[in-house]
């Protein structure tokens, strides 16, 4: 099993700000990362596929990098909506598409 | 436009056995493989199995394998989650997922509740 692991567990992070949040695979998973944004009460949001592709709708303001093991989700300047958790997934090792544990960004 | 609906939420008492509908529209049902994910209260998010609506053929995690049955009915475009001897850390939200890019669409979740 790949084993995702996500950091930090908590972002403090003021509105306008840039947020980096990092993700790492037990083992290479080539460019099959997404990353999810879940609000309180509400089903995970595809935000990126393939390391670095928005999904349709998704501002421009969110940004994703990286390969093999190391991953990396920006987010430009942080908007009121944006604070959240956020999920990567590893979609390379079908079928068991494997998620990180989360990071909670939160207002600073 | 594509929509995925689940059924609502459950109560079950341990060892018994729940069901969950996710019925989907709006796109070539035999043309995505399905996803069941679940997050515990306050926990992350959890891979449980997949299901190839075009010919039924499924796999799941090992942590599920001999508790889980996920089947599909392509007249209503619905595909099932069933899992079985319940126990209190089986409380959950149980969601399906459409697997394209990623998982590009989500049912609204299905809260699970086991209790005696």
């Amino acid at each position: 099993e790949i084993v995702m692991t996500q950091s930090p567990g908590t972002l403090s992070v003021s509105p306008g700000e840039r947020a980096t949040l990092s993700c790492r695979a037990s083992q290479s998973v080539s460019r099959n990362v997404a990353w999810y944004q879940q609000r309180p009460g509400q089903a995970p949001r595809l935000l990126i596929f393939g390391a670095s592709t928005r999904a349709t709708g998704v501002p421009a303001r969110f940004s994703g990098s990286g390969s093999g093991t190391e991953f990396t989700l920006t987010i430009s300047s942080l908007q009121s909506e944006d604070f959240a958790v956020y999920y990567c997934q590893q979609y390379n090792k079908w079928p068991a598409y494997s998620f990180g544990q989360g990071t909670k960004l939160e207002i600073k | 436009q594509v929509q995925v609906v689940q059924s609502g939420p459950e109560v079950k008492r341990p060892g018994a056995s729940v069901k969950v509908s996710c019925k989907t529209s709006g796109y070539t049902f035999t043309s995505y493989y399905m996803h069941w994910v679940r997050q515990a209260p306050g926990q992350g998010l959890e891979w449980m199995g997949l299901i190839n609506p075009n010919g039924g053929v499924t796999s799941s995690a090992q942590n599920f394998q001999d508790r889980i049955t996920m089947t599909r009915d392509t007249s209503t475009s619905t595909v099932y989650l069933e899992l079985s001897s319940l126990r209190s850390d089986d409380t959950a939200v149980y969601y399906c997922a459409r697997n394209f890019n990623g998982f590009d669409f989500w049912g609204q979740g299905t809260l699970v509740t086991v209790s005696s």
